[in-house]
């Protein structure tokens, strides 16, 4: 299971607050990606990242910011604007951004709103 | 875009009994569908995966089959064991230029009973 980690594995938000979620890999991964799990849905796609300092919107973008600074890592932060902020957050990463390649998921980090 | 239907959202075998997990998708230029396996609380893994250049494909007590024209795809899973229990999700990757975009279904909760 080791090479892509996410922390912290619960975290608690305020309102209005913003929060971070961290996400790295060991793995020389180019490509990263940030879903959002919620009961009884599939996984759904926030942002991902080709390779650094390049970021796209996936299907669920708003109230979403990230960053892709070192390829190792892709923080997602869960602005106040982002409404109903509680699910499950996953992270993953693939070899490159070509078709095909396996995506290796993180634990995950639970969001709860205080 | 690409919509992914899973049907049953809940299934429940009883042990050594045989679970078959269908899924449907709608851009025929999609060509590459993995399925994830996602004990509880734990990431998704992927299990077995099939590109649209073969109908079947098996491994050990797993076997994955497509269906182009009819854009559907199936996992079954022969003498089923309790570890088998978990949530299991199809996706399919839609044909895109600018990397992979996994879109996936709602997922299936397999039980197996003892």
């Amino acid at each position: 299971d080791g090479g892509i980690t996410q922390s912290p594995k619960y975290l608690f938000r305020k309102e209005g607050q913003n929060v971070t979620l961290s996400c790295e890999q060991n793995l020389n991964h180019d490509a990263m990606y940030w879903y959002r799990q919620d009961p009884g849905q599939g996984l759904r796609l926030i942002y991902y990242s080709q390779i650094v300092n390049d970021f796209q919107k996936g299907d669920i973008a708003e109230g979403y910011s990230v960053s892709r600074e070192k390829k190792e890592s892709f923080p997602l932060t869960v602005t106040s604007a982002q409404k109903n902020p509680t699910a499950f957050y996953l992270c993953a990463s693939s070899i490159s951004n070509r078709p095909q390649e396996t995506q290796y998921f993180g634990p995950g980090t639970r969001l709860l709103v205080l | 875009g690409e919509n992914v239907e899973q049907h049953p959202s809940t299934l429940s075998v009883q042990e050594g009994d045989s679970a078959v997990i269908k899924c449907t998708y709608s851009d025929s230029a999609s060509n590459y569908f993995p399925w994830y396996k996602q004990e509880l609380g734990k990431r998704p893994q992927l299990i077995i995966d099939i590109r649209s250049n073969v109908g079947e494909k098996k491994d050990q007590r797993i076997a994955v089959t497509l269906n182009k024209t009819a854009k559907h795809f199936s996992l079954h899973i022969t003498e089923t064991q309790p570890e088998d229990s978990a949530v299991y999700f199809c996706a399919a990757i839609p044909f895109d230029n600018y990397g992979q975009n996994f879109v996936f279904g709602p997922g299936t909760r397999l039980s197996v009973l003892p």
